[in-house]
């Protein structure tokens, strides 16, 4: 079972590229997370998804955009990247209210862009 | 918007017992949740607490005060492997149920 899936795991950008960065889950979750961790920040929400074919902003969600065309996939778009994106980041998923409501983190995306 | 204040980091002999705190200030509280991160992996579960008291998990218990908006996680007996990264998140009603992460403790467990 592989639970939730990122890729890449790693990935260099010059300032003004673009990339996404796709997270995977197989547990048949209807929330969806894209958090951002950096040193003495903690994990910062960025963009999340209560269900396919939604979306919402986070507390960082500028410069970033998310699409959930399906319900196993959330996809993070960096349109320009920016130097201040250099961050580790991590999907996470979660099931319904009637479950505890525990988050299942993906192994994560280490992001530098130059 | 939801407050969550840690230590940052502490230091613990190998079976010894730490205790690690977490206050809050959030509106429509919704439970506390405990993570443990290993340095450069995933955060991962380690407890939930929605009502007041201990939950007792093992080697790990994690309290909860609603009424002082404050948390505990005690691991008791520790091992090298508990050098981690322990992180408090708390959950409201508005927004969708989503958590919100406090900075993390740093747990270092010295032989």
């Amino acid at each position: 079972n592989a639970g939730v899936t990122q890729t890449p795991k790693f990935r260099v950008l010059k300032t003004g590229q673009s990339m996404t960065l796709l997270c995977a889950q197989d547990m048949n979750h209807e929330y969806m997370y894209w958090y951002r961790q950096d040193p003495g920040m903690g994990l910062r929400l960025i963009h999340y998804s209560v269900g396919e074919g939604t979306t919402a902003k986070g507390e960082v969600p500028d410069g970033y955009n998310v699409s959930r065309l399906k319900k196993q996939n959330f996809l993070l778009g960096l349109e320009s990247a920016a130097p201040s994106q250099t961050s580790v980041y991590f999907c996470a998923s979660r099931g319904g209210t009637r479950e505890t409501g525990e988050l299942f983190f993906g192994e994560g995306s280490r992001l530098t862009v130059l | 918007g939801q407050n969550i204040d840690q230590p940052t980091e502490m230091t613990a002999t190998e079976g010894a017992i730490v205790q690690i705190n977490c206050t809050y200030q959030t509106s429509g509280f919704n439970g506390l949740f405990w993570y443990q991160q290993h340095a450069g992996e995933a955060p991962t579960f380690l407890s939930y607490n929605v009502l007041d008291g201990l939950e007792e998990k093992g080697r790990f218990s994690s309290f909860l005060s609603r009424s002082k908006g404050y948390s505990y996680l005690l691991l008791k007996e520790l091992q090298m492997k508990d050098s981690a990264s322990y992180l408090c998140a708390v959950r409201a009603y508005y927004g969708n149920n989503r958590l919100a992460f406090g900075k993390g403790n740093q747990v270092v467990v010295i032989p």
